[in-house]
C-alpha cells in the first residue's frame, strides 16, 4: 500500500516558468512533511518542510502548499532555472518527540527545465 | 554544518560474501540515525531506524538478520549486508537526525553507497 502518491512522474517547464509537483497523503497520523532534491548518484538534500499547523510556507523559490483536509501537499518552484533539473520526492513521517521519524517516500519526479 | 558522510561511495563484492557500510554525521551529534534503500530510478524505502546504544528496530519486510545495523556513537552507525546476494544490489543510503533542538530536527542525508554484488 503505497501511502505518499506522487504526481506528476515527469514534468517539462520552461526557463522562468512555475514548476508544480503534488503529493497526496493517506496515513493521517503523518504530521511532518518535506520536500527532496535528488541528483543523479547523490544523497537527497532537504528543500523545504512543513507541519500541519500552517497552510503555506515559502522559502525563497519554493513554497509548500498544505491542504490538511484534503490531505494534500505541493511543491511550487517559481522562477525555475536549468540547475533544478533533478529528482524531487515529497515524504511524510510522523514527528515524534526527538524529531521526524523514519520518512515514508513519493515515488519521485523527474523534473526538467528547458533553457 | 549537518554534514552526513558515508563510506565506502562504491563497493562491489562477490555473492556470498559481507559488506559494511558506515554512516557519520561529521559536524553534529545523532541519537537517530535511518536506513533506506533505493532502487534506480525508484524512491526510497526505510529499512530500518537506529538509536545510539539500543538495537534498531526493523521495517516489515527487512530481514534483520541479513541487513545488521549497528549505532555504537552519537556520530556512526554502520550497515552489514551479510551473506550478499546479486538482488541486494542498490543504493544504500543513510541519514541522521541532530540531536540538539532545532526547528523540526530534521533528517540529513548521507551521499549513499552503491553495493553490487555478482
Amino acid at each position: 500500500q503505497q501511502q505518499v502518491k506522487q504526481s506528476p512522474q515527469s514534468l517539462i517547464v520552461q526557463k522562468g516558468g512555475i514548476s508544480i509537483i503534488n503529493c497526496a497523503y493517506e496515513n493521517t497520523a503523518f504530521d511532518y512533511f518535506p520536500w527532496y532534491q535528488q541528483f543523479p548518484g547523490k544523497g537527497p538534500a532537504l528543500l523545504i518542510a512543513i507541519r500541519p499547523d500552517v497552510s503555506e510556507k515559502k522559502e525563497g523559490r519554493f513554497t509548500i502548499s498544505f491542504n490538511k483536509s484534503a490531505k494534500q501537499f505541493s511543491l511550487h518552484i517559481m522562477d525555475s532555472q536549468p540547475g533544478d533539473s533533478a529528482t524531487y520526492f515529497c515524504a511524510a513521517s510522523i514527528f515524534s518527540g526527538g524529531g521526524a521519524d523514519g520518512l515514508t517516500f513519493g515515488k519521485g519526479t523527474h523534473l526538467i527545465i528547458q533553457p | 554544518g549537518a554534514v552526513v558522510s558515508q563510506h565506502p561511495s562504491w563497493v562491489i563484492c562477490k555473492s556470498g560474501t559481507s559488506v559494511k557500510i558506515e554512516c557519520r554525521s561529521l559536524d553534529f551529534q545523532a541519537t537517530t540515525m535511518f536506513w533506506y534503500r533505493q532502487f534506480p530510478k525508484k524512491s526510497l524505502m526505510l529499512m530500518a531506524t537506529s538509536n545510539e546504544g539500543s538495537k534498531a528496530t526493523y521495517e516489515q519486510g527487512v530481514e534483520k538478520d541479513k541487513f545488521l545495523i549497528n549505532h555504537a556513537s552519537l556520530t556512526l552507525s554502520t550497515l552489514t549486508v551479510t551473506s550478499a546476494h546479486p538482488e541486494d544490489s542498490s543504493f544504500y543510503i543513510c541519514s541522521a537526525r541532530a540531536r540538539l533542538a532545532r526547528s523540526y530536527n530534521e533528517q540529513f542525508f548521507g551521499p549513499g553507497t552503491r553495493l553490487t554484488v555478482l
